[in-house]
C-alpha cells in the first residue's frame, strides 16, 4: 500500500535554532516528492519539488533532501523564525508514465517556533 | 492578481441541508481538485477535473458532487448524504505538464455542521 509517513508529529523549537523534519514513503513507482508549508487555517504553499534524480534542493532557509534508494526525504530549516510556525506536509506522486498520477499526502509535522 | 480563490472562508450548515463551496482560478489551469482536511490526517481527494465538462471521483467522493462548466470554476456541493461534513476544504489547480509542477492551493473553506 502506498503510504507517506512523517515524523515527528509535532515539534517545538526556539527561535534561531535549526530543525529537521522527516518523510518516509513506500510509494511506487515514484515520480516526485514535494514539501508544502501550511499556516493555520490557510491553504498549503509549495516549498520544494524533487524528482528521482535530485538529492538536494534549497529554497531560502529551507533545504530538502531526497534519498530515492531508502525512500526517505528530509526538510531542514535553518535559523528558524517565528513565521516558520506551521504544518509541513510531505506529498509523494506516483508515476503513471507521463499521465496524471496519484498524490499521497503525509499527515504533516506541526512546527512551533517559540521566542 | 492571478490566483485561486475560495469562498466563503467560513460556512455553517444545518444538518440535512446541501451547501455549495466556491472555487475559482484565473491561472488558466486545466486541472482542478477538491480535498478534505481533518485534524491529524493527510489531505484526502474528493473529486478532480482535468478538463471542462469532465470530472472524476477521488478517494472519498460519497456525499459530494461537483460540476465543471467553465475552466475557471469548480464548485463543490456537500450534500445531506455526507455523514460527517465538518472539515476544512481545500481547492487546488495544476498547470499543464503537472508531473514536474506544483499544485496551487486556495485559502480553504472551513465548513461546520450545526
Amino acid at each position: 500500500k502506498n503510504q507517506v509517513e512523517q515524523s515527528p508529529q509535532s515539534l517545538i523549537i526556539l527561535e534561531g535554532k535549526n530543525c529537521t523534519l522527516q518523510c518516509n514513503y513506500t510509494v511506487s513507482p515514484f515520480s516526485n516528492l514535494r514539501w508544502y508549508k501550511q499556516d493555520t487555517g490557510r491553504g498549503p504553499v509549495s516549498l520544494t519539488i524533487m524528482t528521482f534524480s535530485e538529492n538536494t534542493k534549497s529554497n531560502g532557509r529551507y533545504t530538502a533532501t531526497l534519498d530515492a534508494d531508502t525512500k526517505q526525504s528530509s526538510l531542514h530549516i535553518t535559523a528558524s523564525q517565528l513565521s516558520d510556525s506551521a504544518s509541513y506536509i510531505c506529498v509523494v506522486s506516483e508515476d503513471y508514465g507521463g499521465s496524471q498520477g496519484n498524490l499521497i499526502f503525509g499527515k504533516g509535522t506541526k512546527l512551533s517556533v517559540k521566542p | 492578481d492571478g490566483g485561486i480563490t475560495q469562498s466563503p472562508k467560513y460556512l455553517f450548515r444545518k444538518e440535512g441541508q446541501n451547501v455549495t463551496l466556491s472555487c475559482e482560478q484565473n491561472l488558466n489551469h486545466d486541472a482542478m481538485y477538491w480535498y478534505r482536511q481533518d485534524p491529524g490526517q493527510g489531505l484526502r481527494l474528493i473529486y478532480y477535473s482535468q478538463i471542462v465538462n469532465d470530472f472524476q471521483k477521488g478517494d472519498i467522493a460519497e456525499g459530494y458532487s461537483v460540476s465543471r462548466e467553465k475552466k475557471e470554476s469548480f464548485p463543490l456541493t456537500v450534500t445531506s448524504a455526507q455523514k460527517n461534513p465538518t472539515a476544512f476544504y481545500l481547492c487546488a489547480s495544476t498547470p499543464p505538464g503537472w508531473d514536474t509542477d506544483t499544485q496551487y492551493f486556495g485559502p480553504g473553506t472551513r465548513l461546520t455542521v450545526l
